[in-house]
């Protein structure tokens, strides 16, 4: 059992480009989650999804889309990145419960120049 | 409007002494859940212990306690004799509402040193 798996693990971009973080869990889990992690602001949520089909907006969701085509995948993508964007990004799932834990992956550090 | 504190940015202690880690929460909601993960130094998010609003029992595991009071809505997490393995930042977490709506805090650097 992988859990959840993000990709890469380290990124350095330009402004301006574009790129998709990935996320796969084998957990069956119907919950998926972005969150950002900045120095001093905790993590925050960026966009969620609750099964496959249906995706919303977190706290901070400028500057990024997601999808949800299939239970295991939910990939985040920057469309034109800024350096603001400059962040650790975690994937968590979920049952979905209220008084479920959160499986986060192991994170991806962009940096972006 | 809901929100976790957590004050002390970096502890530092030398091992073997407790150490206590701070949190401090606001909601309106009367059903709430509270939450304690662990990332340590590889960078991974790991789940400590969640409390939900209607039981105040406190826990203890190991060397591990908590101290949930809605008097002074505070969720205080303490390390007994602790070890340089317990280095790690600690978040305290906030769920409201739906299974979305999870809000953290600004974490506890905590160093254990030889």
């Amino acid at each position: 059992n992988a859990g959840v798996t993000q990709t890469p693990k380290f990124q350095v971009l330009k402004t301006g480009q574009s790129m998709t973080l990935q996320c796969a869990q084998d957990m069956n889990h119907e919950y998926m989650s972005w969150y950002r992690q900045d120095p001093g602001m905790g993590l925050r949520l960026i966009h969620y999804s609750v099964g496959a089909g249906i995706t919303d907006q977190g706290e901070v969701p400028n500057g990024y889309n997601v999808s949800r085509s299939t239970t295991e995948d939910f990939p985040l993508r920057l469309l034109s990145a800024a350096p603001s964007q400059t962040s650790v990004y975690f994937c968590a799932t979920g049952m979905g419960a209220s008084n479920e834990k959160l499986f986060f992956g192991s994170g991806t550090q962009l940096s972006v120049l | 409007a809901q929100k976790v504190t957590q004050a002390q940015t970096e502890i530092s202690v030398v091992e073997k002494e407790d150490v206590t880690l701070d949190c401090v929460y606001e909601t309106r909601d009367t059903t709430y859940y509270l939450f304690w993960y662990k990332q340590p130094p590889s960078g991974e998010l790991v789940f400590l212990i969640r409390r939900n609003s209607f039981d105040e029992q406190n826990e203890i595991s190991g060397r591990y306690s908590w101290n949930f009071q809605k008097s002074t809505s505070s969720f205080n997490f303490t390390i007994t004799a602790s070890q340089v393995v317990d280095s790690a930042v600690y978040f305290c977490a906030l769920r409201f509402g739906g299974f979305q709506k999870l809000v953290f805090g600004t974490g506890t650097r905590l160093l254990v040193s030889p």
